[in-house]
């Protein structure tokens, strides 16, 4: 069983559509990413949580510590909002290190 | 502005070569990793480094080197042994005790 799961593995939507991306994690955390990886495989790290909600622009992420489960949103979806969106969360064990969702991927369609 | 870079973006090498992937950060992070990605998969850990002249093996090592000389740089060597070279590396590093990490950009690597 991986650390990480994300659903759904792929989703299609209507450009301005609202858009939720789940993840779920069975490791205890002290932070949990949200990466956004573009088609050629350039990565950007969205946001960083380790309690409550962020917003950026028409992104919103939430965690819920208690529950091991963070989502992603994307209101009013655009097609440049294509692209593999993936949860990696960092282990509060020794070393700290990420354990990483497989992604979703997302194509928005104009 | 402070960051992480990798380099380069693509990379193509002939079988057999060996090739080494940049990891440079300017933000005095003491924490470095490596990981791979491969289709369809999750990111896996190759290697990390904690501190200067100190690294650990990850998940899946085997065929890889890397070396921590310098704090800001912790470069990944891909050796002929890696019977599988082909694949996206991402490099990351944080402070310690600090929640906030950095991701590079990626390296996509091709053996042909």
């Amino acid at each position: 069983k991986n650390e990480v799961e994300q659903s759904p593995q792929n989703l299609t939507a209507q450009e301005g559509e609202f858009i939720t991306i789940n993840c779920s994690y069975s490791v205890g955390i002290s932070a949990l990413h949200w990466l956004q990886q573009h088609p050629g495989g350039g990565i950007v790290s969205l946001f960083m949580l380790s309690s409550g909600k962020k917003k950026h622009g028409r992104l919103i992420a939430t965690i819920n510590i208690q529950e091991k489960h963070s989502s992603l949103h994307i209101t009013a979806s655009h097609p440049r909002d294509s692209a593999v969106y993936i949860c990696a969360v960092r282990t509060s064990t020794p070393g700290n290190q990420f354990y990483f969702g497989t992604g979703t991927s997302l194509t928005v369609i104009p | 502005d402070g960051g992480i870079t990798q380099s380069p973006k693509y990379l193509f090498r002939k079988e057999g070569q060996n090739v080494t992937l940049s990891c440079e950060q300017n933000l005095n992070h003491d924490a470095m990793y490596w990981y791979r990605q491969d289709p369809g998969q999750g990111l896996r850990l190759i290697y990390y480094s904690q501190i200067v002249n100190d690294f650990q093996k990850g998940d899946i090592a085997e065929g890889y080197s890397v070396s921590r000389e310098k704090k800001e740089s912790f470069p990944l060597t891909v050796t002929s042994a890696q019977k599988n070279p082909t694949a996206f590396y991402l490099c990351a590093s944080k402070p310690q005790g600090i929640h906030e990490a950095f991701f590079g950009q990626g390296t996509r690597l091709t053996v042909v």
